[in-house]
């Protein structure tokens, strides 16, 4: 079955302890990206990665770490996470940038206390 | 600066009425418009797509217009069932030329089909 994993699915932490949420896509898609999902904001764009390799920043990288060792893997990581990262996560994927739909995770809702 | 908008956080529509949910943007370089939709406790799920270069498209119960004039564009549902109720996301991308890597999202509208 074609799809996005994401784990952990739910997390609550403290600030400061370094968290690594891990995502794998079994599509060979090249692109991959992570999103926030806070209220009255809608989603918006941490990091995303258009191949192994190559990541670049979105909207809202502050406070997060990406790397794309392989094309599958595409993990977030908080070196230092703060109250203010407290919010629920998506990552996607898609064979190209561009014209065409990401296929999204089910999601992981971090708590940082 | 919100370039994707949606300014219904709700909606409430009978069952086999329309549902018409709306969304605005404000970067003339987005090219290429999709609807996802997104059901609790999972991730968002891609529904429909609209490219600038035309003006409607349909696809079964689900068609999006495309205003571009009026850098607006709409979803219209019919007819809505109950298990249309979820949250909607409106999204835009520049062309790839502009850097399509980004996709910008609106904030959601809710929208509940009652029987």
């Amino acid at each position: 079955e074609a799809q996005v994993t994401q784990n952990p699915r739910y997390l609550i932490t403290v600030t400061g302890k370094k968290l690594t949420v891990t995502c794998s896509q079994n599509m060979n898609h090249e692109y991959m990206s992570w999103y926030r999902q806070d209220p009255g904001l809608g989603l918006r764009q941490i990091y995303y990665s258009m191949n192994v390799e190559v990541t670049d920043k979105g909207d809202v990288p502050e406070g997060y770490k990406v790397s794309r060792k392989e094309k599958r893997n595409f993990p977030l990581i908080l070196e230092s996470p703060s109250p203010n990262q407290t919010s629920l996560y998506f990552c996607a994927s898609s064979f190209h940038a561009g014209n065409q739909p990401q296929h999204f995770g089910d999601g992981t809702r971090l708590s940082i206390l | 600066d919100q370039q994707v908008k949606q300014n219904s956080p709700s909606l409430s529509v009978q069952e086999g009425r329309i549902s018409i949910l709306n969304c605005d943007y404000t970067n003339s370089m987005f090219d290429y418009f999709l609807w996802y939709k997104k059901y609790p406790a999972e991730g968002p799920t891609f529904l429909i797509s609209i490219s600038s270069i035309k003006d409607k498209n349909e696809d079964g119960r689900f068609t999006v217009f495309l205003n571009k004039s009026a850098k607006h564009l709409s979803l219209h549902i019919v007819p809505s069932q109950p298990g249309d109720s979820a949250v909607y996301f409106c999204a835009a991308s520049p062309s790839i030329i502009q850097g399509a890597q980004k996709l910008v999202f609106g904030q959601g509208t809710r929208l509940t089909i009652n029987p």
